[in-house]
């Protein structure tokens, strides 16, 4: 079945400056790989997704990359704000359906 | 308003005291499921559902069981609560062939 590892698990960056997450998964046969968003106390929410037939997906400030060759995914955040403070999670798609999730990211804007 | 609704919010109970998480969606999805929520672990799945009276296990089954008798509620039932099982519990629908997920707003277990 699908692997997906998350790194780092913490991650702190000054107001302004980029944050870059990172995700390998391990079947190569997986498709789609979407980012949630949970803030404090919240429901994770999807904020983007890829599906392997692109390289990379913009939406505003995020983005996401996708080398299908190295089986890696990126999450990047530019010009990172307050409410970017929250805990990330990457996922691969096992099958047709299943998402299997990575550990996930806390992410922590510092004023 | 689409949503998925989950209840309890918050629950506190002893070892082997069964208890029931409500979820139920009003959105149509045939597709539903449940994850627990454990520092550095992620969310794992513990049972999903494609569709009405069609369930199967996830990736951490164990102590669990669900049903799935209509096609908006989804039930998690543990029968008999040990204090590992603490943990945060998210529901989630999607429709089918769709992956983008819908999480419930959660359920913070605590067994003591």
């Amino acid at each position: 079945g699908e692997n997906v590892e998350q790194h780092p698990s913490t991650l702190s960056v000054q107001e302004g400056d980029s944050a870059v997450i990172k995700c390998t998964y391990s079947d190569s046969a997986s498709n789609y790989f979407p980012w949630y968003k949970q803030e404090l106390g919240k429901r994770p929410q999807l904020i983007i997704d890829i599906r392997s037939n692109v390289g990379e997906k913009k939406d505003q400030r995020i983005a996401v990359t996708l080398n299908k060759t190295a089986k890696h995914f990126s999450l990047h955040i530019t010009e990172t704000q307050p409410e970017d403070s929250a805990v990330y999670f990457c996922a691969g798609l096992q099958g047709a359906q299943k998402l299997v999730f990575g550990q996930g990211t806390r992410l922590t804007i510092n004023p | 308003e689409a949503q998925v609704t989950q209840n309890p919010r918050y629950l506190i109970t002893v070892t082997g005291k069964k208890l029931t998480v409500t979820c139920s969606q009003n959105m149509n999805h045939e597709y539903m499921s449940w994850y627990r929520q454990d520092p550095g672990l992620g969310l794992r799945q513990i049972y999903y559902s494609m569709n009405v009276e069609v369930t199967d296990k996830g990736d951490v089954p164990e102590g669990y069981k669900v049903s799935r008798k209509e096609k908006r509620n989804f039930p998690l039932i543990l029968e008999s609560p040990s204090p590992n099982q603490t943990s945060l519990y998210f529901c989630a629908s999607s429709f089918r062939d769709s992956q983008k997920l819908f999480f419930g707003s959660g359920t913070q277990l605590s067994v003591l």
